[in-house]
């Protein structure tokens, strides 16, 4: 069966700081990879999404980039967090070999509150 | 573009009443269409979904929702709620497997 990591649960930092969020994914190959964010009472954001190794897909400007070194690791990054990039951060993945309904499962999530 | 909206962004129901949570799509094509439900500090969970074929759709929790296409909906019903159904749920639409709109959300609260 496949399974989706993230981690870490949570995290505070400080605004100015790096910020590194790792996503893997276990059980299944060449998935499409998604990250969301989630902002306090709010619906979810695509920000980045990938078909493949290296191939990376942009929805909105920000300051953050994302990563995908291997086949199932996904990786959200920052430079210089912002206050505003505090929120609930979700990865995602979905395959037409499981299924062709395009159906996204997600992981646990990554608490993030900038201070 | 594909999108959804959910209608509500609370609904509050005793435990052992009907629950209804309502969602319309708007696509220029046939849809896929799901249901999503996410408990507190925890990812979403997929409750049902939509593809082709039967409407009514039949999904985890007793949770069902029936695709209507005349009146573009695809609501979400339980004949009757269980305290453990307090959540958030998610409407969400696509066409392609990159591009999956999800509605705003709704809370839905049971009380005792």
């Amino acid at each position: 069966s496949q399974t989706i990591h993230q981690w870490p649960a949570t995290l505070v930092q400080p605004v100015g700081s790096p910020l590194s969020l790792e996503c893997t994914v276990e059980g299944t190959s060449n998935p499409n990879l998604y990250w969301y964010r989630q902002a306090a009472g709010r619906g979810l954001q695509l920000l980045f999404y990938s078909v493949g190794i290296g191939q990376i897909s942009s929805e909105v400007p920000q300051n953050l980039s994302a990563s995908r070194p291997q086949d199932r690791q996904f990786i959200l990054s920052s430079k210089k967090l912002l206050l505003s990039d505090s929120g609930f951060y979700l990865c995602a993945w979905s395959s037409l070999e499981r299924s062709p309904s395009y159906e996204q499962y997600f992981g646990p999530g990554t608490r993030l509150t900038v201070t | 573009a594909q999108s959804v909206t959910q209608l509500g962004s609370h609904v509050s129901v005793s435990e052992g009443a009907l629950v209804l949570l309502r969602c319309n799509y708007s696509s220029s094509v046939p849809p896929y269409l799901f249901w999503y439900v996410q408990y507190p500090n925890q990812g979403l969970q997929l409750l049902l979904k939509y593809t082709t074929g039967a409407t009514l759709v039949k999904g985890i929790n007793g949770f069902e929702a029936e695709f209507k296409k005349s009146e573009t909906s695809f609501h979400l019903t339980k004949p009757s709620a269980h305290m453990s159904d307090a959540a958030e749920y998610f409407c969400a639409v696509t066409l392609n497997n990159n591009d999956m709109r999800f509605g705003a959300g709704t809370r839905l609260t049971v009380k005792p």
